[in-house]
Protein backbone atom coordinates (compact mmCIF):
# COMPACT_ATOMS: atom_id res chain seq x y z
CA UNK A 1 0.00 0.00 0.00
CA UNK A 2 1.11 3.44 -0.62
CA UNK A 3 1.72 5.38 2.20
CA UNK A 4 0.00 8.81 3.52
CA UNK A 5 1.19 11.74 0.91
CA UNK A 6 1.04 15.34 1.07
CA UNK A 7 1.44 18.18 -1.13
CA UNK A 8 3.09 20.62 -1.17
CA UNK A 9 6.12 19.45 0.81
CA UNK A 10 7.64 23.54 1.20
CA UNK A 11 5.73 26.53 1.00
CA UNK A 12 6.49 29.85 1.35
CA UNK A 13 4.00 32.89 2.02
CA UNK A 14 4.24 35.81 3.23
CA UNK A 15 1.51 37.49 6.10
CA UNK A 16 -1.66 38.11 5.51
CA UNK A 17 -2.02 35.10 2.94
CA UNK A 18 -4.10 32.12 2.82
CA UNK A 19 -2.88 28.93 1.68
CA UNK A 20 -4.58 25.17 1.30
CA UNK A 21 -2.61 21.89 2.41
CA UNK A 22 -3.49 18.42 1.19
CA UNK A 23 -3.43 15.09 2.51
CA UNK A 24 -3.80 11.84 0.48
CA UNK A 25 -4.58 9.38 3.06
CA UNK A 26 -3.11 5.20 2.68
CA UNK A 27 -5.90 3.82 1.05
CA UNK A 28 -9.17 1.99 2.84
CA UNK A 29 -8.43 5.14 6.22
CA UNK A 30 -11.49 6.91 6.42
CA UNK A 31 -9.54 9.42 9.79
CA UNK A 32 -7.38 12.04 8.70
CA UNK A 33 -5.95 14.17 11.78
CA UNK A 34 -4.18 17.48 11.28
CA UNK A 35 -1.01 18.21 13.34
CA UNK A 36 1.28 21.49 13.71
CA UNK A 37 4.90 20.67 14.85
CA UNK A 38 7.40 23.73 15.62
CA UNK A 39 10.07 23.18 17.81
CA UNK A 40 9.27 24.96 20.60
CA UNK A 41 5.45 22.88 21.01
CA UNK A 42 6.49 19.58 19.74
CA UNK A 43 3.25 18.31 18.06
CA UNK A 44 -0.11 20.16 18.57
CA UNK A 45 -3.72 18.61 17.06
CA UNK A 46 -5.43 20.38 15.12
CA UNK A 47 -8.60 18.66 13.86
CA UNK A 48 -9.77 15.09 12.93
CA UNK A 49 -12.13 14.29 10.34
CA UNK A 50 -13.43 11.05 9.57
CA UNK A 51 -15.98 9.90 6.77
CA UNK A 52 -15.95 13.75 6.27
CA UNK A 53 -16.92 14.54 9.16
CA UNK A 54 -14.88 16.57 12.05
CA UNK A 55 -14.71 14.64 14.70
CA UNK A 56 -12.62 16.18 17.04
CA UNK A 57 -10.95 19.41 16.84
CA UNK A 58 -8.07 20.89 18.76
CA UNK A 59 -7.68 24.55 20.08
CA UNK A 60 -6.49 26.61 17.08
CA UNK A 61 -8.31 29.78 15.97
CA UNK A 62 -10.77 30.00 13.51
CA UNK A 63 -8.02 30.59 10.65
CA UNK A 64 -7.39 27.13 10.68
CA UNK A 65 -10.07 25.28 8.79
CA UNK A 66 -9.86 21.65 7.10
CA UNK A 67 -12.51 19.46 4.87
CA UNK A 68 -12.76 15.88 4.21
CA UNK A 69 -13.74 14.56 0.76
CA UNK A 70 -15.77 11.70 -0.25
CA UNK A 71 -12.60 9.59 -1.07
CA UNK A 72 -11.17 10.17 2.50
CA UNK A 73 -8.20 12.75 0.93
CA UNK A 74 -8.46 15.98 3.15
CA UNK A 75 -7.38 19.96 2.70
CA UNK A 76 -6.42 22.02 5.53
CA UNK A 77 -6.89 25.97 5.29
CA UNK A 78 -5.18 28.31 6.85
CA UNK A 79 -5.98 32.13 6.43
CA UNK A 80 -4.74 35.36 7.34
CA UNK A 81 -1.33 33.77 7.83
CA UNK A 82 1.07 34.76 10.56
CA UNK A 83 4.68 34.64 11.11
CA UNK A 84 3.83 32.34 13.86
CA UNK A 85 2.13 29.94 11.32
CA UNK A 86 5.59 28.83 10.32
CA UNK A 87 5.98 25.02 11.09
CA UNK A 88 6.21 21.50 10.01
CA UNK A 89 2.39 20.25 8.88
CA UNK A 90 1.40 16.79 9.54
CA UNK A 91 -1.39 15.04 8.45
CA UNK A 92 -1.79 11.27 9.56
CA UNK A 93 -4.42 9.11 8.60
CA UNK A 94 -5.58 6.14 10.35
CA UNK A 95 -8.53 3.39 9.95
CA UNK A 96 -10.39 5.50 12.82
CA UNK A 97 -12.62 2.91 14.30
CA UNK A 98 -10.72 1.73 17.18
CA UNK A 99 -8.41 3.35 19.90
CA UNK A 100 -5.91 1.07 19.11
CA UNK A 101 -5.57 2.31 15.12
CA UNK A 102 -2.33 3.16 15.02
CA UNK A 103 -1.69 6.51 12.97
CA UNK A 104 -0.14 6.53 9.75
CA UNK A 105 2.16 10.07 9.40
CA UNK A 106 2.83 11.80 6.10
CA UNK A 107 6.03 13.41 5.56
CA UNK A 108 4.48 16.75 6.42
CA UNK A 109 4.64 20.34 4.47
CA UNK A 110 6.94 22.90 5.64
CA UNK A 111 5.18 26.26 5.82
CA UNK A 112 7.22 29.31 6.45
CA UNK A 113 5.65 32.22 6.80
CA UNK A 114 7.79 35.53 5.78
CA UNK B 1 -0.02 22.35 31.12
CA UNK B 2 1.02 19.61 29.15
CA UNK B 3 -0.15 15.97 30.07
CA UNK B 4 2.54 14.14 28.84
CA UNK B 5 5.79 15.06 30.14
CA UNK B 6 9.41 13.47 28.63
CA UNK B 7 12.21 13.60 29.69
CA UNK B 8 15.53 14.48 29.44
CA UNK B 9 14.37 16.87 26.62
CA UNK B 10 17.75 15.80 24.73
CA UNK B 11 20.59 13.67 25.09
CA UNK B 12 23.76 12.70 23.43
CA UNK B 13 25.44 9.07 23.69
CA UNK B 14 27.90 6.97 21.67
CA UNK B 15 27.63 4.15 19.62
CA UNK B 16 26.77 0.61 20.87
CA UNK B 17 25.50 2.27 24.54
CA UNK B 18 22.32 2.09 25.78
CA UNK B 19 19.53 4.86 27.02
CA UNK B 20 16.59 5.30 29.15
CA UNK B 21 13.86 7.69 27.71
CA UNK B 22 10.45 8.63 30.20
CA UNK B 23 7.20 10.02 29.95
CA UNK B 24 5.17 10.32 32.90
CA UNK B 25 1.18 11.66 32.21
CA UNK B 26 -1.48 13.01 33.89
CA UNK B 27 -4.16 11.80 30.96
CA UNK B 28 -6.98 9.86 32.46
CA UNK B 29 -8.82 7.71 31.62
CA UNK B 30 -6.44 5.76 30.00
CA UNK B 31 -6.44 3.80 26.95
CA UNK B 32 -3.13 3.55 25.37
CA UNK B 33 0.08 4.90 24.66
CA UNK B 34 2.55 4.98 22.07
CA UNK B 35 6.10 5.58 21.26
CA UNK B 36 6.85 7.05 18.00
CA UNK B 37 10.18 7.45 16.47
CA UNK B 38 10.79 10.89 14.09
CA UNK B 39 13.71 10.91 11.89
CA UNK B 40 14.57 14.66 10.69
CA UNK B 41 12.42 15.93 8.37
CA UNK B 42 10.10 13.02 8.19
CA UNK B 43 6.86 12.28 10.35
CA UNK B 44 7.05 10.13 12.86
CA UNK B 45 6.62 6.22 13.06
CA UNK B 46 5.09 3.82 15.75
CA UNK B 47 7.48 2.12 17.60
CA UNK B 48 5.19 0.43 19.89
CA UNK B 49 1.56 0.65 21.66
CA UNK B 50 1.27 -0.06 25.67
CA UNK B 51 -2.13 -0.78 26.97
CA UNK B 52 -3.66 -0.72 30.41
CA UNK B 53 -2.75 -4.77 30.96
CA UNK B 54 0.94 -4.64 29.65
CA UNK B 55 4.19 -3.60 31.49
CA UNK B 56 6.47 -4.37 28.37
CA UNK B 57 7.52 -4.65 24.83
CA UNK B 58 10.05 -4.68 22.79
CA UNK B 59 10.47 -4.15 18.99
CA UNK B 60 13.83 -4.92 18.16
CA UNK B 61 16.35 -3.07 19.69
CA UNK B 62 13.21 -0.65 21.51
CA UNK B 63 11.95 -2.01 24.76
CA UNK B 64 8.86 0.05 26.29
CA UNK B 65 7.61 -0.48 29.64
CA UNK B 66 4.59 1.21 31.55
CA UNK B 67 3.26 1.13 35.10
CA UNK B 68 -0.11 2.26 35.14
CA UNK B 69 -0.11 2.71 38.63
CA UNK B 70 2.52 5.71 38.31
CA UNK B 71 1.59 6.43 35.18
CA UNK B 72 4.91 6.22 33.85
CA UNK B 73 6.25 4.94 30.99
CA UNK B 74 9.93 4.05 29.37
CA UNK B 75 11.89 3.59 26.07
CA UNK B 76 15.15 1.64 26.35
CA UNK B 77 17.18 1.89 23.40
CA UNK B 78 20.05 -0.94 23.36
CA UNK B 79 23.31 -1.36 21.90
CA UNK B 80 22.12 2.24 20.29
CA UNK B 81 22.84 2.56 16.39
CA UNK B 82 24.02 5.84 14.44
CA UNK B 83 20.22 5.52 13.09
CA UNK B 84 18.58 5.62 16.17
CA UNK B 85 19.68 9.50 16.42
CA UNK B 86 16.03 11.05 16.09
CA UNK B 87 13.18 12.66 18.48
CA UNK B 88 11.14 10.27 20.50
CA UNK B 89 7.57 11.00 21.36
CA UNK B 90 5.05 10.11 23.67
CA UNK B 91 1.80 9.87 23.04
CA UNK B 92 -1.06 9.15 24.85
CA UNK B 93 -4.85 8.07 24.11
CA UNK B 94 -7.41 9.01 26.64
CA UNK B 95 -9.83 5.97 27.36
CA UNK B 96 -13.52 7.75 26.61
CA UNK B 97 -15.19 7.99 23.56
CA UNK B 98 -14.04 11.43 22.35
CA UNK B 99 -11.04 10.76 20.63
CA UNK B 100 -8.18 12.53 22.01
CA UNK B 101 -4.63 12.46 22.16
CA UNK B 102 -2.09 14.29 23.88
CA UNK B 103 1.39 14.66 22.99
CA UNK B 104 4.72 14.78 24.79
CA UNK B 105 7.52 17.36 23.56
CA UNK B 106 9.93 14.60 22.78
CA UNK B 107 13.53 13.34 23.12
CA UNK B 108 15.91 14.39 20.82
CA UNK B 109 18.64 11.41 20.49
CA UNK B 110 21.69 11.83 19.18
CA UNK B 111 24.03 9.09 18.76
CA UNK B 112 27.87 9.72 18.24
CA UNK B 113 29.80 7.26 16.74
Amino acid sequence: KAGVTQTPRYLIKTRGQQVTLSCSPISGHRSVSWYQQTPGQGLQFLFEYFSETQRNKGNFPGRFSGRQFSNSRSEMNVSTLELGDSALYLCASSDGTHSYNEQFFGPGTRLTVL
Amino acid sequence: KNQVEQSPQSLIILEGKNCTLQCNYTVSPFSNLRWYKQDTGRGPVSLTIMTFSENTKSNGRYTATLDADTKQSSLHITASQLSDSASYICVVRQGSNDYKLSFGAGTTVTVRA
